[in-house]
């Protein structure tokens, strides 16, 4: 069985840094390319991030380019977004997703992420 | 970067019936890389369909998607109980990925 399972989340002031992980099992991690998507509370579903097996390639939204940073371990299946210099609107659950090509097939059940003063 | 537009936002209909939610891609979307996901709340998406047509691995069959230009359609043949949600259309074919902005099913 396919399972993402994030961590990292919590509370944070504007302007300051968090790593989230996100833990694979029950598949060849290192075959996906693997994506963040965030939710910002009562809101869409906006994509963040992708990166490539062995991270030759990332793409990022314009909105969090040059401050977020989305990287992997496919020796540890896991996958990371550094997020730096937060804002009040980065607020959001954000989601590890994976799949075949750029398909999101497989999803966790996210982290919370709150930017506050 | 493509736009995707969902119509309408909210569907209010009752078990039985059909329910039919339309994407509409600000530009081509290649190889109709266009996927349909539901979301329940507190839960995440799940994916239903792919390449505007194809069910995803356990996905039911009353769930079908259709694609014509840069129109597209998810349809419900006979709604059940489980089926009152949010569903997103997403395109995978081009960077930046992007989501419509959600149709919600509700009784």
């Amino acid at each position: 069985e396919v399972q993402l399972v994030e961590s990292g989340g919590g509370l944070v002031q504007p302007g300051e840094s968090l790593r989230l992980s996100c833990a694979a099992s029950g598949f060849t991690f290192s075959k996906y390319w693997m994506n963040w998507v965030r939710q910002a509370p009562g809101k869409g579903l906006e994509w963040v991030a992708i990166i490539r097996q062995g991270g030759s390639e990332k793409y990022y939204v314009d909105s969090v380019d040059g401050r977020f940073t989305i990287s992997r371990d496919d020796a540890k299946n896991s996958l990371f977004l550094q997020m730096d210099s937060l804002r009040a609107e980065d607020t959001a659950v954000y989601y590890c997703a994976g799949g075949s090509g750029w398909l999101m097939t497989d999803w966790g059940r996210g982290t919370l992420v709150t930017v506050s003063s | 970067e493509i736009v995707l537009t969902q119509s309408p936002g909210t569907l209010s209909l009752s078990p039985g019936e059909r329910a039919t939610l339309s994407c509409r891609a600000s530009q081509t979307v290649g190889r109709n890389y266009l996927a349909w996901y539901q979301q329940k709340p507190g839960q995440a998406p799940r994916l239903l369909i792919h390449a505007a047509s194809n069910r995803a691995t356990g996905i039911p069959g009353r769930f079908s998607g259709s694609a014509s230009g840069t129109d597209f359609t998810l349809a419900i043949s006979s709604l059940e109980p489980d089926d009152f949600a949010v569903y997103y259309c997403q395109q995978y074919a081009t960077s930046p990925l992007t989501f419509g902005g959600g149709t919600t099913v509700e009784i």
